[in-house]
């Protein structure tokens, strides 16, 4: 089973409009992080945002918030007011803490295109 | 602005050929890793080392490659022999370890053995 699961191969958003981008992932440890990494078309990874599995509150960074739902395995990222700039591929990962604590996984990423 | 850096940023050589990477990592970071990127395959981690120590390689092809870190600001991948499957982007990212090791990526190689 795949580890971290992004459906969405292609997004579009009109400019100033709120986004949601798709990730389930798939862990039976109880102590893991999520991430969420932007790459614009200059190829470099940026890290947007994190969330830890025992997090009370969901991650808000700017205008980069992670709407974390457990029980459902979701990391969703929700980028609000969208902006030209934000026109690039991203990426959820996860790592798992116990047991295998070495292990990084990242999901196929998202192609998010902004309209003006 | 503190940013892990990459040398070479783009490297074309012909198959057979040892191909060297270096990453200079984030000061004071103490972990990190290595990514290969291509369009098949997306982002595989290769190598991850925290305090100088590797890890986990376990998704490295242990016959043609290998990774080291000789000090704390210098991080190589080395491929010998190169081979055309292993055209791709590879980044290396540093992380201040801790809870959340938030990686900070490089800017990548660009590697086209021909």
């Amino acid at each position: 089973a795949q580890k971290i699961t992004q459906t969405q191969p292609g997004m579009f958003v009109q400019e100033k409009e709120a986004v949601t981008l798709d990730c389930t992932y798939d862990t039976s440890d109880p102590s893991y992080g999520l991430f969420w990494y932007k790459q614009p078309s200059s190829g470099e990874m940026i890290f947007l945002i994190y969330q830890g599995s025992y997090d009370q509150q969901n991650a808000t960074e700017g205008r980069y918030s992670l709407n974390f739902q457990k029980a459902r395995k979701s990391a969703n990222l929700v980028i609000s007011a969208s902006q030209l700039g934000d026109s690039a591929m991203y990426f959820c990962a996860m790592r798992e803490y116990e047991d295998d604590g070495n292990q990084f996984y990242f999901g196929t990423g998202t192609s998010l295109t902004v309209i003006p | 602005d503190a940013r892990v850096t990459q040398t070479p940023r783009d490297k074309v050589t012909e198959m057979g050929q040892e191909v060297t990477m270096r990453c200079q990592p984030i000061l004071g970071h103490n972990t990190v890793f290595w990514y290969r990127q291509t369009m098949m395959q997306g982002l595989e981690l290769l190598a991850y080392f925290r305090n100088r120590a590797p890890l986990d390689d376990s998704g490295m092809p242990k016959d043609r490659f290998s990774a080291e870190m000789p000090d704390a600001t210098l991080a190589t991948l080395k491929i010998q022999p190169s081979e055309p499957r292993d055209s791709a982007v590879y980044f290396c990212a540093s992380g201040p370890g801790g809870d959340t090791d938030t990686q900070y990526f490089g800017p990548g190689t660009r590697l086209t053995v021909l």
